[in-house]
């Protein structure tokens, strides 16, 4: 399977707790992305990367929210001290940068108890 | 704010039924306007439009984009049941050095067809 994968599929954690996810885009995209989902809603934007580089960030991506990209081929998105409010669907996305044809991966389920 | 408003919210007809699901949008700068499928799993792309009265198929999906009037259209002929989803607009934001910028999404359509 050559598309967008993300590991863990789910992850449960207390409150309070850390949390990192992982997303390896499609092999020849330069640009990934991360979007927040949560019940009812749209997916929500947070950050992305043009090959190692973060060039945008969400007001919504808080202190205890970080991404990285360390050698512009997949990128981990880290939580720190989660909280209930957390507890959503993480989507990663990639897209090779000429359009914006954004290509989804299966996402990760967090559920912070 | 940037803002992308889809309507209805849900949609419920029979196998046979066509259908128009809308989208509106108030964003600076556009750029392109996509349409996604998502059932219960992550969104599978359908249309990037672009430019103005210009429909894009895709066998029973069309899609045209009025940017006088800032919206676009999602039409489904002959739905079937395997068509149940939520169907998501999204226009790309602003962007950063020029370069493609991040998706606003709607909160999307939510289509059941009965058989």
């Amino acid at each position: 399977d050559t598309g967008v994968s993300q590991d863990p599929r789910h992850k449960i954690t207390k409150r309070g707790q850390n949390v990192t996810f992982r997303c390896d885009p499609i092999s020849e995209h330069n640009r990934l992305y991360w979007y927040r989902q949560t019940l009812g809603q749209g997916p929500e934007f947070l950050t992305y990367f043009q090959n190692e580089a973060q060039l945008e960030k969400s007001r919504l991506l808080s202190d205890r929210f970080s991404a990285e990209r360390p050698k512009g081929s997949f990128s981990t998105l880290e939580i720190q001290r989660t909280e209930q409010g957390d507890s959503a669907m993480y989507l990663c996305a990639s897209t090779p940068g000429r359009v914006n044809e954004q290509f989804f991966g299966p996402g990760t389920r967090l559920t912070v108890l | 704010e940037d803002k992308v408003v889809q309507s209805p919210l849900s949609l419920v007809v029979h196998e046979g039924d066509t259908v128009t699901l809308n989208c509106s949008y108030e964003v600076t700068n556009f750029r392109s306007l996509l349409w996604y499928k998502q059932e219960k799993k992550a969104p599978t792309f359908l249309f990037m439009l672009t430019s103005s009265g210009i429909e894009k198929k895709s066998g029973r999906l069309s899609s045209i984009l009025d940017k006088k009037e800032l919206f676009s259209i999602l039409n489904i002929t002959a739905t079937q049941t395997g068509d149940s989803a939520v169907y998501l607009c999204a226009v790309e934001g602003p962007n950063y050095g020029g370069s493609q910028g991040n998706l606003i999404f709607g909160k999307g359509t939510k289509l059941s067809v009965k058989p």
